[in-house]
């Protein structure tokens, strides 16, 4: 079934900098999303991307779907502690969506 | 008001037990799932019921019994539990299955087995 491939898995930064996590899969996605699990929380959806080239931003957070529908990527401005936590990506794989492996910030005040 | 609700929050048990977990949403959602996530995070799909029906059962050990009385409740049964069986399990629903719509998780199970 279709995959989708995260990196880095583990992202430490100092509080101000930027973060971003990536996402890849070998096949054409119809759409990706993206969910934050905050620690001992549950995954929460964040946006869907669904255009070739799409662009979204919320707040400091701004994703990014690739022209070839086939990555994408999250990017994090000026981190703060409250972005702590672990990022996915998920694309369709026929009936359901299929998680990477996730992207683990930890955030130094 | 919770989205998609999850009992027990909690389990230890010892080998060999049977043990459930409920879910319900009051969203209105046609599409529910149970995920494994395992002591390093990944997110692994083991079923999905589209307004009670069964669609997807990857494969996972015939000792885990899905049911859905109602598109509103997704259940899971586990029998003869065993150590690797610890994990988070998370329900979660969608407004259908065509995997174009985001996904509402309950808060979780953490089953332990000792």
């Amino acid at each position: 079934g279709q995959q989708v491939m995260q990196i880095p898995q583990y992202q430490h930064v100092q509080e101000g900098e930027d973060f971003t996590t990536y996402c890849n899969s070998s096949t054409t996605l119809s759409n990706i999303q993206w969910y934050k699990q905050r620690p001992g929380g549950h995954p929460v959806f964040l946006i869907q991307l669904v255009k070739s080239g799409e662009v979204k931003k919320q707040k400091r957070l701004t994703f990014q779907f690739g022209e070839a529908k086939k990555n994408s990527s999250l990017h994090i401005t000026a981190t703060q502690t409250t972005d702590v936590g672990t990022y996915f990506c998920a694309g369709p794989n026929n009936n359901d969506m299929r998680f990477g492996a996730g992207t683990r910030l930890t955030v130094k005040p | 008001d919770t989205a998609v609700s999850q009992t027990p929050k909690y389990l230890v048990t010892q080998m060999g037990n049977d043990k459930s977990i409920k879910c319900e949403q009051n969203l209105g959602h046609d599409t529910m799932y149970w995920y494994k996530q395992d002591s390093k995070k990944f997110l692994k799909i083991m079923f999905s019921y589209n307004n009670k029906e069964l669609i997807i059962n990857e494969t996972v050990p015939n000792r885990f019994s899905p049911k859905s009385p109602d598109k509103a409740h997704l259940n899971l049964h586990i029998n003869s539990l065993e150590l690797g069986d610890s994990a988070v399990y998370f329900c979660a629903s969608s407004q259908a299955w065509t995997g174009n719509y985001g996904y509402t998780f309950g808060s979780g199970t953490r089953l332990t087995v000792v």
